[in-house]
């Protein structure tokens, strides 16, 4: 298995601009989640799905965020429009279980910088 | 809803030494305790976890202990080794887990 797919690896784009994260999850995992990680706040939960179902989007910081997964090998989690503050490295995460009882398996991460 | 801390932030230790990183969490009703290495520009990976029916488990020189009465569990690294640097994030679980806010271990040789 390859493993949780995400593209692109690395993203520069300028304030305003709109992003778009990509997320293959694991085949046969019914569970994807979209982390954030900075400096600052740690490593925080902003969405997740079960079965390609939205269950908690209280992380989302706001409106200007927004994920989808349209079927069950494929999730997008978008920014319009980006501002600095949302420079991070963004992650995506699978596991054969809903919520969090079981093993999460991480993505490589997208590093996103917004100028 | 749950709140997971961990402390230290930051641990040094000489080669060879122990190191114990140490977390608590506020939900009883949690059952599944999970630790997770990463590596620098690398993504988190699940080294151990417990569940709440056990209250020690060992995988060579890592263990993890739960103190479900008091709400804490702790992580422990024997013999350390150089490559064993790297921020170790705990994380307990409700309806998704929560991460505590990482260790970063030094191990100098």
């Amino acid at each position: 298995d390859a493993g949780v797919i995400q593209s692109p690896r690395h993203e520069v784009t300028e304030m305003g601009q709109e992003v778009t994260l990509r997320c293959k999850p694991i085949s046969g995992h019914n569970s994807l989640f979209w982390y954030r990680q900075t400096m600052m706040r740690g490593l925080e939960l902003l969405i997740y799905f079960n079965n390609n179902v939205p269950i908690d989007d209280s992380g989302m910081p706001e409106d200007r965020f927004s994920a989808k997964m349209p079927n069950a090998s494929f999730s997008t989690l978008k920014i319009q429009p980006s501002e600095p503050r949302d420079s991070a490295v963004y992650f995506c995460a699978s596991s054969s279980q809903g919520g969090g009882y079981n093993e999460q398996f991480f993505g490589p991460g997208t590093r996103l910088t917004v100028l | 809803g749950e709140n997971v801390e961990q402390h230290p932030s930051t641990l040094s230790v000489q080669e060879g030494d122990s190191a114990v990183i140490k977390c608590t969490y506020s939900d009883s009703a949690s059952n599944y305790f999970p630790w997770y290495k990463q590596e620098l520009g690398k993504r988190p990976q699940l080294i151990i976890d417990i569940r709440s029916n056990v209250g020690e488990k060992k995988d060579q020189r890592i263990a993890v202990t739960l103190n479900k009465t008091a709400k804490h569990f702790s992580l422990h690294i024997t013999e350390t080794q150089p490559e064993d640097s790297a921020v170790y994030f705990c994380a307990a679980n409700t309806d998704k887990l929560i991460f505590g806010t990482g260790t970063r271990l030094q191990v100098f040789p």
